[in-house]
């Protein structure tokens, strides 16, 4: 089955320093990949995401670049701030998910989440 | 513009007592799911569902029930609430066609403690 693996954390970080949080996935077919954020206190929301090789997904100054060589989306940001202290997930969706029925309809596949603190 | 409200934030049970976690949408989006989240092993889906009177489990169904009688709701029931059941839970919601390009919609979460 699909599965998501992310760096171990925590990560932490000082402020204007560079990040990365590694990604790999094992799927069958062709998934679309995706990193969700977690601030305190408040449930997940899309960051960005990239749907087919080589895509690369921004926003907020976040990068990642679907790598199907290597099957990873690593999340990278050049110089961060205090308020990106989070969790961020990895995910992917099944390319099947509508026509496979089964477990796979309509579900994400999310990484354990990698803690990310910034200090002044 | 409330998007996804998840009703109670925070639970205390005793074990085998049963309680329905309440989420609601107001985006009218077709696909509403519930998800737990434990230290170590990010999200994992227990129930979802693909529209009203349509429901199907996930990963880690056993001792949740759900019904989907509106658009809108989305309850899940723990029936006999076990210490392995305390987590953070999620209900996400996507319009059908959002689903393929991963744009779920997540609550703000109930955490919940079986004692």
């Amino acid at each position: 089955g699909n599965s998501v693996t992310q760096m171990e954390g925590p990560v932490t970080l000082s402020e204007e320093a560079f990040l990365t949080i590694n990604c790999t996935y094992t799927a069958t077919g062709y998934p679309s990949l995706f990193w969700y954020v977690q601030y305190p206190g408040e449930g997940l929301q899309l960051l960005l995401k990239a749907t087919k090789a080589d895509d690369k997904g921004s926003n907020k100054g976040f990068e990642a670049t679907y790598r199907k060589e290597t099957t990873s989306f690593h999340l990278e940001k050049g110089s961060v701030q205090v308020s990106d202290s989070a969790v961020y997930f990895c995910a992917l969706s099944d390319e099947n998910w509508w026509y496979a029925g089964g477990t796979s309809y309509g579900k994400l596949t999310f990484g354990q989440g990698t803690i990310l603190t910034v200090h002044p | 513009n409330a998007g996804v409200t998840q009703t109670p934030k925070f639970q205390v049970l005793k074990t085998g007592q049963s309680m329905t976690l309440q989420c609601a949408q107001d985006m009218n989006h077709e696909y509403m799911s519930w998800y737990r989240q434990d230290p170590g092993m990010g999200l994992r889906l227990i129930h979802y569902s693909v529209g009203a009177g349509i429901t199907d489990q996930g990963e880690v169904p056993n001792g949740y029930n759900v019904s989907r009688s509106t658009t809108e709701d989305f309850p899940l029931r723990l029936l006999s609430a076990a210490p392995s059941q305390t987590s953070v839970y999620f209900c996400a919601s996507s319009y059908s066609r959002g689903l393929s390009t991963g744009e779920l919609f997540f609550g703000e979460g109930s955490r919940l403690t079986v004692l």
